[in-house]
């Protein structure tokens, strides 16, 4: 149980482009999911917490209408990069946890994007 | 606030060799603590966790005690091999208002030689 996917695995888009990546967990309500962005031999940097039906909380330093993320359900959050650019050329990561208090993320396989 | 430190890396062992990943934290409260493992080219996977003081999480032949004393969580295995090679994160969660939040260390290499 507790799988989390995540769509696509690779991305390649050119400058200007937005792209959008999808986290989903696939055997668990998540009520809370969260996105992360790990440099190479990097540890993650937590990017956002998005919970199910509100705005997602921003960690400083990470411009929010650049990555958009939207939690419209307890299946399903979605991070965008808006206007791609080089320098977000990185491996995306989500994790998703379930309520109750739980505070194990489970996480998903990452998805490597690539801007040219 | 919330840190994790673990011994650098890269670690080169090997095969059947002893295994000892250092983690140490600093928290407030009662955090829980975890290693996860990533294998290259792949996401996190928990290795294993502890949520209390003297807790001692294990698998795949991976243990890990809760030390509250010395603020430690530090990863042994007795015979790794080579099908370990991978990158090892400790992390913590810890309550107040970073719930749920994981605090990751910078992560350790290992790379197991047959």
């Amino acid at each position: 149980g507790a799988v989390v996917s995540q769509h696509p695995s690779r991305v390649i888009c050119k400058s200007g482009t937005s792209v959008k990546i999808e986290c989903r967990s696939l055997d668990f309500q998540a009520t809370t999911m969260f996105w992360y962005r790990q440099f190479p031999k990097q540890s993650l940097m937590l990017m956002a917490t998005s919970n199910e039906g509100s705005k997602a909380t921003y960690e400083q330093g990470v411009e929010k209408d650049k990555f958009l993320i939207n939690h419209a359900s307890l299946t399903l959050s979605t991070l965008t990069v808006t206007s791609a650019h080089p320098e977000d050329s990185s491996f995306y990561i989500c994790s998703a946890s379930g309520g109750q208090g739980a505070r194990e993320q489970y996480f998903g396989p990452g998805t490597r994007l690539t801007v040219t | 606030g919330n840190s994790v430190t673990q011994m650098e890396g890269p670690v080169t062992l090997s095969e059947e060799a002893f295994l000892t990943i250092n983690c140490t934290y600093t928290a407030t409260g009662y955090p829980s603590l975890f290693w996860y493992v990533q294998y290259p080219g792949e996401g996190l996977q928990l290795l294993l966790k502890a949520t209390k003081a003297d807790d001692k999480g294990s698998n795949k032949g991976f243990e890990a005690t809760y030390r509250k004393e010395t603020t430690s969580f530090h990863l042994e295995k007795g015979s790794v091999q080579v099908s370990d090679s991978a990158v090892y994160f400790c992390a913590l969660s810890a309550g107040g208002t970073s719930y749920g939040k994981l605090t990751f260390g910078q992560g350790t290499i290992l790379t197991v030689h047959p």
